[in-house]
């Protein structure tokens, strides 16, 4: 079984503060791909990293791709409360097979 | 474009009924995808269709769920007889190259 690991899997912190989620595997990915999701929703795609070591920004959010391309992660810096929401990561094996994390729910207070 | 088109949005149903959930999906998108999000197991993905045939059906979960994609702009899932372990959000999603776009989703309620 292909595992993707999201940590953590709940993460609430106060407006202004920076926050990292993790997405860990032994398997290697074609690319890597997190989406977000709110409350009656479905995921809404942020960002696709597909080469190793390659880091993509979108706004506060940065997202780095591992060497390796076993592992990615995501840097919110200066967090706002529209940030709150279901973080997804999702690893690609073939041309649909998508490995989910199980998700990490973060919640920003004002 | 709408995006991913799902309904209904909500449905409460009694245990053994049929339900048939709908999606129409983004027009030039040639795989369409069906998921089931619990909060015990995330996002499951039970049938993957390209250029309407199903290629992947592994994760349909038993002979009580069925898909169908009769054209490009069209797809249902049908459970028959619903049980109250159905219960969850199904999730259909298009997607052309990278990336998927999914549909606001179908909260299903077997009691």
């Amino acid at each position: 079984t292909q595992l993707l690991e999201q940590s953590p899997q709940f993460l609430s912190i106060q407006e202004g503060e920076n926050l990292t989620v993790y997405c860990n595997s032994s398997s290697v990915f074609s690319s890597l791909q997190w989406y977000r999701q709110e409350p009656g929703e479905g995921p809404v795609l942020l960002v696709t990293v597909v080469t190793g070591g390659e880091v993509k920004k979108l706004k506060r959010l940065t997202f780095q791709f591992g060497d390796a391309r076993k592992d990615s992660s995501l840097h919110i810096t200066a967090a706002q409360t529209g940030d709150t929401g279901l973080y997804l990561c999702a690893g690609e094996r073939s041309n649909y097979q998508l490995i989910w994390g199980a998700g990490t729910k973060l919640i920003i207070k004002p | 474009d709408a995006g991913v088109i799902q309904s209904p949005r909500h449905e409460v149903t009694e245990m053994g009924q049929e339900v048939t959930l709908r999606c129409k999906p983004i027009s030039g998108h040639n795989s369409l995808f069906w998921y089931r999000q619990t909060m015990m197991r995330g996002l499951e993905l039970l049938i993957y269709f390209n250029n309407n045939v199903p290629i992947d059906d592994s994760g349909m979960p038993e002979d009580r769920f069925s898909a169908k994609m009769p054209n490009a702009s069209f797809s249902t899932l049908k459970i028959q007889p619903s049980e109250p372990r159905d219960s969850a959000v199904y999730f259909c999603a298009s997607s052309s190259f990278v990336g998927y776009t999914f549909g606001s989703g179908t909260r299903l309620t077997v009691v």
